[in-house]
């Protein structure tokens, strides 16, 4: 069915350290991809998107890499603090179907 | 906070017996999202409306079922309710209906079956 994957189920990093989250995605035709940013016993929160005629695109200390050719996303988080300790989540909409399907998430732990 | 509200917070049910989850959009969203979310599952796509019109179904069961009422609130039934039911329901909202843009989470509804 409609999946889309991570391929680090937990990443235990230093503060001040940066942070690499990986998604693989397996629907091509997609072309709108977004990040989410769930605490525990909370909604998840938008981070950041990207749509699929960019190959990057940053915000407030998050960028998000966006490679087609092996469907592949990347979320990076520069100089991770504790509160960024949260479970991440990539989604991709399918292309033109009305969708938002969510990865299965990947924790991030930042040790002080 | 999000905007999004949803009721009840949290539910405790019985196997076989029927619940249904409220959800309350952002003011000005007319799309509203349903996902589960169990442990070994992530989040997973139930069911989308826009505008009070169903506009995509994800991996919904045929014992669940949603409707937007023109007031744009939403509420997703659950019967014959299962163990495997147990699990957080969240309703997220947006302005646009075609699966792109930031959509708006509520703080979930968690379903307890016993």
């Amino acid at each position: 069915g409609e999946s889309v994957g991570l391929h680090l189920p937990t990443l235990s990093v230093q503060e001040g350290d940066n942070s690499i989250i990986n998604c693989a995605y397996s629907n091509s035709a997609s072309d709108y991809f977004i990040w989410y940013k769930q605490e525990s016993g909370k909604g998840p929160q938008f981070i950041i998107d990207i749509r699929s005629n960019m190959d990057k695109r940053q915000g407030q200390r998050v960028t998000v890499l966006l490679n087609k050719t092996v469907k592949h996303l990347s979320l990076q988080i520069a100089a991770t603090q504790p509160g960024d300790s949260a479970v991440y989540f990539c989604a991709e909409n399918g292309g033109a179907t009305n969708k938002l399907i969510f990865g299965t998430g990947t924790l991030l732990a930042v040790q002080p | 906070d999000s905007g999004v509200t949803q009721t009840p917070k949290h539910l405790i049910t019985a196997t076989g017996q029927r619940v249904t989850l409220r959800c309350s959009p952002r003011s000005g969203d007319l799309s509203v999202y349903w996902y589960q979310q169990s442990l070994d599952q992530g989040l997973q796509f139930l069911i989308h409306y826009y505008n009070g019109e169903e506009r995509a179904k994800g991996n919904i069961l045929e014992r669940f079922s949603a409707q937007q009422f023109p007031d744009l609130h939403s509420e997703l039934n659950l019967s014959s309710l299962e163990l495997g039911d147990s699990a957080l329901y969240f309703c997220a909202s947006s302005v646009a209906g075609y699966g792109t843009g930031e959509l708006f989470f509520g703080e979930g509804s968690r379903l307890t079956v016993l």
